[in-house]
């Protein structure tokens, strides 16, 4: 069956320090690949798109990797900030389906000043 | 700035009521989506709209259906709530296949 699989365990670190969030896969071919940001009582937010032939992809602090080998996506954040503290989604959609977004779980992340 | 509505933050209903949520957005996008998000579910795809009056079902359309009428508004029908429709509704849309989605702030919806 078809999963997207991140940590469900809230990811503690210290201000500054970078957080690294993993996103894993199966039975899918994704096209691309989504990561948004979601705060207590919001819709989530966009933050990145990365598609299947590329390696990475940079954003201010942000960066993610894809690697369709892996079937694995990283999200990293460099020099974190206590306003990153909030839960990360990623989301994919197969190369023939792609309006058809499935979202991980999600990954908390808690920034500590 | 780009805009998706979604018409109530809250909303308590009963056992057997029939139910609306309301979405318009305001970016003249094709697509529009419903998704419940529900703890240690995630977020999972009930329907979604490629034009006006076309719908698809995603995931998990049961006990629901949509209405769009109109392209920037998508409605969402609990013909009977039940208690396990309890969850947070969120509406998204984009601009086609592969484009990243644009969501409103929820609907928290409390089935009695």
């Amino acid at each position: 069956s078809q999963k997207i699989e991140q940590n469900s365990e809230a990811l503690n670190i210290q201000e500054g320090k970078t957080a690294t969030l993993t996103c894993n896969y199966t039975n899918y071919s994704p096209a691309y690949l989504q990561w948004y940001r979601q705060d207590p009582g919001r819709g989530p937010v966009f933050l990145l798109l990365i598609r299947e032939n590329e390696k990475e992809k940079r954003k201010e602090r942000l960066k993610v990797t894809f690697d369709t080998t892996l079937k694995q996506s990283l999200f990293h954040i460099t020099a974190s900030q206590p306003a990153d503290s909030a839960t990360y989604l990623c989301a994919l959609a197969n190369n023939n389906a792609g309006n058809m977004l499935t979202f991980g779980g999600g990954t908390r992340l808690m920034v500590k000043p | 700035d780009v805009k998706v509505t979604q018409s109530s933050r809250y909303l308590v209903k009963r056992t057997g009521e029939k139910v609306f949520l309301e979405c318009v957005q305001d970016m003249d996008h094709e697509n529009m989506f419903w998704y419940r998000q529900d703890p240690g579910l995630g977020l999972r795809l009930i329907y979604f709209s490629y034009d006006v009056k076309m719908k698809e079902k995603g995931d998990i359309p049961e006990g629901y259906s949509v209405s769009r009428e109109k392209k920037e508004r998508f409605s969402l029908i609990l013909e009977s709530a039940s208690t396990n429709q309890t969850s947070m509704y969120l509406c998204a849309s984009n601009a086609g296949s592969n484009e990243k989605l644009f969501f409103g702030s929820g609907t928290q919806l409390s089935v009695l």
